[in-house]
């Protein structure tokens, strides 16, 4: 078992739609989250950092961390086209500098 | 401000060539990294450098080695290129963004696209 899986779709979503991502992991070190979001033939790049339990927002996504179900998400409000692209999680031990990555689920929000 | 650039974008070799890949970051951050991207693996790490000096292995290691010139610049070499290294290479530097307050993470460069015939 990796220690984060994350489902690769692909996720289909009419314009307009909520998305919700998500990965779950094994190792209850992880502290600190990420999520970042790659179109075709780019690098990935940094959405959403959380460090431990709770909620975070930042326009249309909010990021939130179930330590206990060891469960993270990515929610994206009226999603648009242009949020198609994959998420990839990640995360981290307090102090590690080394991130462990999910494989990434691609979206397709489509008019 | 470029964050983390690479070249070359793109590459073509013939099986047992040599190249190198090389990656620099103007944001002052002390840890940079090169992975892989291959199709429904993720992100592999294959080295990494906490810090001016210091290189360390990652999970595909085998066949590259690395080296950290200074804080700035890390290169990725290719002595002897082979087909199952036909991949996307991604380098990235670790340090603090406005994203994620005063916390350290990860920021990537483009990306080199790289096939070994």
């Amino acid at each position: 078992q990796k220690e984060v899986e994350q489902d690769p779709g692909p996720l289909s979503v009419p314009e307009g739609a909520i998305v919700s991502l998500n990965c779950t992991y094994s190792n209850s070190a992880f502290q600190y989250f990420m999520w970042y979001r790659q179109y075709s033939r780019k690098g990935p790049e940094l959405l959403m950092y959380t460090y431990s339990s709770g909620n975070k927002e930042d326009g249309r996504f909010t990021a939130q961390v179930d330590k206990s179900s060891k469960y993270i998400s990515l929610f994206i409000r009226d999603s648009q086209p242009s949020d198609s692209a994959t998420y990839l999680c990640a995360m981290g031990k307090g102090g590690s500098y080394i991130p462990t990555f999910g494989r990434g689920t691609s979206l397709i929000v489509h008019p | 401000n470029a964050g983390v650039t690479q070249t070359p974008k793109f590459q073509v070799l013939k099986t047992g060539q040599s190249m190198t890949l090389q990656c620099a970051q103007d944001m002052n951050h002390n840890s940079m990294y090169w992975y892989r991207q291959d199709p429904g693996m993720g992100l592999r790490l294959i080295y990494y450098s906490a810090s001016e000096g210091t290189t360390d292995k990652g999970e595909v290691p085998n066949g590259y080695n690395v080296s950290r010139l200074n804080k700035r610049e890390f290169s990725l070499r290719l002595e002897s290129a082979a087909p199952s290294q036909t991949s996307v290479y991604f380098c990235a530097s670790m340090g603090v963004s406005g994203t994620s307050g005063n916390t350290d993470t990860q920021y990537f460069g483009p990306g080199t696209r790289l096939t070994v015939l």
